[in-house]
Formats: structure tokens, C-alpha cells, sequence
């Protein structure tokens, strides 16, 4: 069954520094979105994408954070100069042919920023 | 409460018995999912109940919407001890921006 997948599983970094965690959605998917969840909280969306744009951003994504599709199978989140409080489990999930449609999440990346 | 909010909190069940879960929210859905984590790993996918459905199976859950008292219940017939784990429901109000709850956090007691 096609899964949506995440590397790294755990990335660890220091404050100031940047990251990019790696997401490969469902081949055949159209819409792709980020997600992140805060040890003990709940999960929040941060950003929608589709047609190699974003659709939808909440207010944490802020200009620190930034999406890309850069070839056919990868989407990216990049977050230029981590902070304390980007410390979280960020989830990649993609989307069918509507976006009303199940959104499939992958394994997450945990993030550690010291 | 906020948008997608489960309760009770927390729920421990001899295994074998149901698991009734509910899920509240506030402002009108495309559709509402229910997804399964197991402790610090990713979500699991169970269901999506659209909006002008009221009544969806799947195995041994069963899922009621109801939009006019804007609720959701999830029910586990049977439970099993890898059932363990926190359930949320999901709510789409803006078209893919799933807004999630707080979570239940079920114990099945072998």
C-alpha cells in the first residue's frame, strides 16, 4: 500500500541553525501539507500546498519557514534559523485529486533544537 | 470548547468491551477523520465521514456525525490490547486544513 514518506526520523540541531526535513507523498497525490505537534499538544497545521504553490498558511509559518516541491517526488520544509520552541514532531501528509479528501500522514520527523 | 474536541480525555476498557468516543466542534465541515497514534509515532488514518453522511463502518469502528449538534463519535467494537493509543478527530472546515482535537487517550486492559 503507497505511504507517505519522512526522513530524517529524528533530527537534531542547534538554535540559529537551519533544517530541512524531506517528505516523498503518495506518488499520484496533488495536495501536500505540513503539520507540526508540540510534546504533549495538539497537532497544528502550518501550510497547504498545491500546484507547485502554497494555498493556505496558519500563523506560525512565519518567513523563518519555507515549502518546496523541487522535483516530481519530493516536498520539503525548510525552517532557516531554528529556535528553542521549533522543538516538535513535524508530520508530511498528501492529499488525492481533492482536497476534501483523506489526508494520508507520514511517520513524522521529531526535531530537536538545543 | 474549540474546534474538534474529544472526550473523555482519557479512557481505560477491559479488553473485549466497546470504546465510545466523542468529538465536539463548532464551525460547519467538508468532512470529519479520525486518526490513531500510538505513543511519539505518526497518525494513522481510520476513517473520513463527510459532511452529509451520517452513519460510516469500517471493521470494528463505527463512526455517527451528527452536523446539527456538531459531534462525532467513534465507536471500537471488541477492543483489543493493540487498540492502545491516543485517538483524534479531525475537522475540515477550510477546504484541507485539517484542525485536530486534543485527543483521547485509550487504555485496553488485557
Amino acid at each position: 500500500e503507497p505511504e507517505v514518506t519522512q526522513t530524517p526520523s529524528h533530527q537534531v540541531t542547534q538554535m540559529g541553525q537551519e533544517v530541512i526535513l524531506r517528505c516523498v507523498p503518495i506518488s499520484n497525490h496533488l495536495y501536500f501539507y505540513w503539520y507540526r505537534q508540540i510534546l504533549g499538544q495538539k497537532v497544528e497545521f502550518l501550510v497547504s500546498f498545491y500546484n507547485n504553490e502554497i494555498s493556505e498558511k496558519s500563523e506560525i509559518f512565519d518567513d523563518q519557514f519555507s515549502v518546496e516541491r523541487p522535483d516530481g517526488s519530493n516536498f520539503t520544509l525548510k525552517i532557516r534559523s531554528t529556535k528553542l520552541e521549533d522543538s516538535a514532531m513535524y508530520f508530511c501528509a498528501s492529499t488525492g485529486t481533492r482536497n476534501t479528501d483523506t489526508q494520508y500522514f507520514g511517520p513524522g520527523t521529531r526535531l530537536t533544537v538545543l | 470548547s474549540q474546534q474538534g474536541e474529544e472526550d473523555p480525555q482519557a479512557l481505560s476498557i477491559q479488553e473485549g468491551e466497546n470504546a465510545t468516543m466523542n468529538c465536539s466542534y463548532k464551525t460547519s465541515i467538508n468532512n470529519l477523520q479520525w486518526y490513531r497514534q500510538n505513543s511519539g509515532r505518526g497518525l494513522v488514518h481510520l476513517i473520513l465521514i463527510r459532511s452529509n453522511e451520517r452513519e460510516k463502518h469500517s471493521g470494528r469502528l463505527r463512526v455517527t456525525l451528527d452536523t446539527s449538534k456538531k459531534s462525532s463519535s467513534l465507536l471500537i467494537t471488541a477492543s483489543r490490547a493493540a487498540d492502545t493509543a491516543s485517538y483524534f478527530c479531525a475537522t475540515d472546515p477550510q477546504w484541507g486544513k485539517l484542525t485536530f482535537g486534543t485527543g483521547t487517550r485509550l487504555t485496553i486492559i488485557p
